[in-house]
């Protein structure tokens, strides 16, 4: 089944602790992307990349970091994670030059305390 | 920059037509997107138009005019399912990067 997982789906950790949260998409897509979804705010992307090794800051890149070594992985680091990084984070995939139809991930509910 | 308006909130009758409005400002454009997101999920990719006119898929479509800078989803014949968040998207200022609006919230009543 063509998909893009994310793990964890649910995540509470304290001020300063490093996370990573991963990204898989199993569609041999190029480019991958993450966004954050905060109430009244919408998506809002944080990196992207269109391929390995290539990744860019999205709107909201502040305090995060990617990594791209891999066509199928694409993980999203949070080296200090603060409260104002709690959020709903979304992975999402597509072929580069297609029509913009991005599949997502499930979703990951991060909480920062 | 980039700035995606549409309204917060749209109530409509089951079996009824309703449409979503999107305006947006954004420096170089490559395209409108609509994406469907049902609560505790995760978005789903609806329709993409890059140049003018009305794009058809079942019982949505959608329509751009890039003179305006409007594009709208039109929802046919609703049924309860599709209370849901609706989101536009542009394609500008790079087209790798996709900008979202903040979503419209559709309730469907019987």
């Amino acid at each position: 089944e063509a998909q893009v997982t994310q793990n964890p789906r649910y995540l509470i950790t304290v001020t300063g602790k490093k996370l990573t949260v991963t990204c898989s998409q199993n569609m041999n897509h190029e480019y991958m992307s993450w966004y954050r979804q905060d109430p009244g705010l919408g998506l809002r992307q944080i990196y992207y990349s269109m391929n390995v090794e290539v990744t860019d800051k999205g709107d909201v890149p502040e305090g995060y970091k990617v990594s791209r070594k891999e066509k199928r992985n694409f993980p999203l680091i949070l080296e200090s994670p603060s409260p104002n990084q709690t959020s709903l984070y979304f992975c999402a995939s597509r072929l580069t030059g297609s029509n913009y139809e991005q599949y997502f991930g499930p979703g990951t509910r991060l909480t920062v305390t | 920059g980039q700035s995606l308006e549409q309204p917060s909130e749209v109530t409509a009758v089951e079996g009824a037509i309703v449409q979503i409005n999107c305006t947006y400002q954004t420096s170089g454009f490559y395209g409108l997107s609509w994406y469907q997101q049902h609560d505790g999920g995760a978005p789903t990719f609806l329709s993409y138009n890059a140049l003018d006119g009305l794009e058809e898929t079942g019982r949505f479509s959608s329509f751009l005019s890039r003179s305006d800078s409007y594009g709208y989803l039109l929802l046919q014949e609703l049924q309860m399912k599709d209370s849901a968040s609706y989101f536009c998207a542009v394609s500008g200022g790079g087209a790798n990067n996709l900008f979202f609006g903040t979503g419209t919230r559709l309730t469907v009543i019987p």
